[in-house]
């Protein structure tokens, strides 16, 4: 069964600190794989897109991160803003299937 | 500002009660999509329009119903409500083969 799962389900971490967020997934065929921000009482918005030939993409304070072989993608966030408390999904895309994480809840505190 | 809209943002319905929540986009998009997103679950696709005249069932289509109205409009109706189905609705657009989607702010429905 197609599956995409992150870890962890929530995280706090203190304003200017990085992070890392998880992903990992098995869906064949794969086309490419997207991170989304999900503000609270919002839609999601897409940060990044990756397909198979990438191995790192970055928009701004955002790197995601793909290893195609092991199946495994991260979002890396660096020196974080009160504006980055959020969740954060990772999405597999399969010949225009998307397969949904269910997200990692992130708190920044001040 | 371009974009998808919804409406009605909030919804409270009564088990067997009927309902349509409206979505539009102002993008010109051929492809147009209705998800649930329920506590500690990925989103989840309801129905989705390929093109205007076409619609297509997605994971979750029991209960719904869709109309892809023209090209801007695409609205999602319960015919009769029940209480699995309180969630967050949400609306997206875009192009196919274009990865990006667009994404209405949703509709909180609660269904007692």
């Amino acid at each position: 069964k197609n599956q995409v799962e992150q870890s962890p389900q929530s995280l706090i971490i203190l304003e200017g600190k990085n992070c890392t967020l998880q992903c990992n997934y098995t869906v064949s065929p794969f086309s490419n794989l997207r991170w989304y921000k999900q503000d609270t009482g919002r839609g999601p918005v897409s940060l990044t897109i990756m397909t198979f030939s990438e191995n790192t993409k970055s928009n701004g304070r955002y790197t995601a991160t793909l290893d195609a072989d092991t199946k495994q993608s991260s979002l890396h966030i660096t020196a974080s803003q009160l504006s980055d408390s959020a969740s954060y999904i990772c999405v597999v895309d399969s010949n225009y299937q998307l397969i949904w994480g269910a997200g990692t809840k992130l708190i920044i505190k001040p | 500002n371009a974009g998808v809209t919804q409406t009605p943002k909030f919804q409270v319905l009564k088990t067997g009660q009927s309902m349509t929540l409206q979505c539009a986009q102002d993008m010109n998009h051929n492809s147009m999509y209705w998800y649930r997103q329920d506590p500690g679950m990925g989103l989840r696709l309801i129905y989705y329009s390929a093109s205007e005249g076409t619609t297509d069932k997605g994971e979750v289509p029991n209960g719904y119903n869709v109309s892809r109205l023209n090209k801007r409009e695409f609205s999602l109706r319960l015919e009769s409500a029940a209480p699995s189905q309180t969630s967050v609705y949400f609306c997206a657009s875009s192009e196919p083969g274009n990865y990006g989607y667009t994404f209405g702010s949703g509709t909180r429905l609660t269904v007692v």
